[in-house]
């Protein structure tokens, strides 16, 4: 079975430092990982996500991940954070192949961005 | 072009009550799937329904059920709600659910409080 874990419920960065969400993934097939991100009393939008090819996955906002397969992670970096960052982030992974489009989620992290 | 949209916004609902949430998408999308939110838990799978006319269960559905009304529209009943279905409602679409690799779109959510 396919799960993901998000380490880290809270994280707070000052505006301007590196953002780093962490997450590790289960899977024993190829994964197809996915980061959304949901800002307040909303629902959820696709930041980036890897299929297949390269590695290093550039988003929106300026937002980028890297599959790393020897470490079975997919951690989100962006390089300077800005006020309008501060959102709960949630990493997913393809459930299984045969399930098509079914996605398991983490349990999320909310960052904060510190004036 | 609306996206997916989901009503009502909000709903309080006394313990053995029924609601029906609603969920359409405008995106001519195969599969759509209903999720809920609770803290620190992330989101998890109730139902989906890869194509028009099926719908299968996903993590979580004791106590709900669903209908693909047609390609565009899919509800979520509640026939008895219990104070542990307070929870944050989300649907979701996806153009395909054929082992691809489609992004899935979120409607902004129903807030459910069943006291």
């Amino acid at each position: 079975a396919q799960s993901v874990t998000q380490l880290g419920s809270h994280v707070s960065v000052s505006e301007g430092a590196l953002v780093l969400l962490r997450c590790n993934y289960s899977s024993s097939v190829p994964p197809y990982l996915f980061w959304y991100v949901q800002y307040p009393n909303q629902g959820l939008q696709l930041l980036l996500k890897y299929t297949t090819g390269a590695t290093l996955v550039k988003g929106i906002n300026g937002f980028e991940a890297e599959f790393k397969k020897s470490e079975t992670s997919f951690h989100l970096t962006k390089p300077s954070a800005h006020m309008s960052d501060a959102a709960e982030y949630f990493c997913a992974v393809r459930t299984a192949p045969s399930s098509g489009d079914k996605l398991t989620f983490g349990t999320g992290t909310r960052l904060a961005v510190r004036p | 072009n609306a996206g997916v949209t989901q009503t009502p916004k909000f709903q309080v609902l006394k313990t053995g009550q029924s609601m029906t949430l609603q969920c359409a998408q405008d995106m001519n999308h195969n599969s759509m799937y209903w999720y809920r939110q609770d803290p620190g838990m992330g989101l998890r799978l109730i139902y989906y329904s890869a194509s028009e006319g099926t719908t299968d269960k996903g993590e979580v559905p004791n106590g709900y059920n669903v209908s693909r009304l047609n390609k565009r529209e899919f509800s979520l009943r509640l026939e008895s709600a219990a104070p542990s279905q307070t929870s944050v409602y989300f649907c979701a679409s996806s153009l395909t659910s054929g082992g691809t690799q489609e992004t899935q779109y979120f409607g902004p959510g129903t807030r459910l409080l069943v006291l």
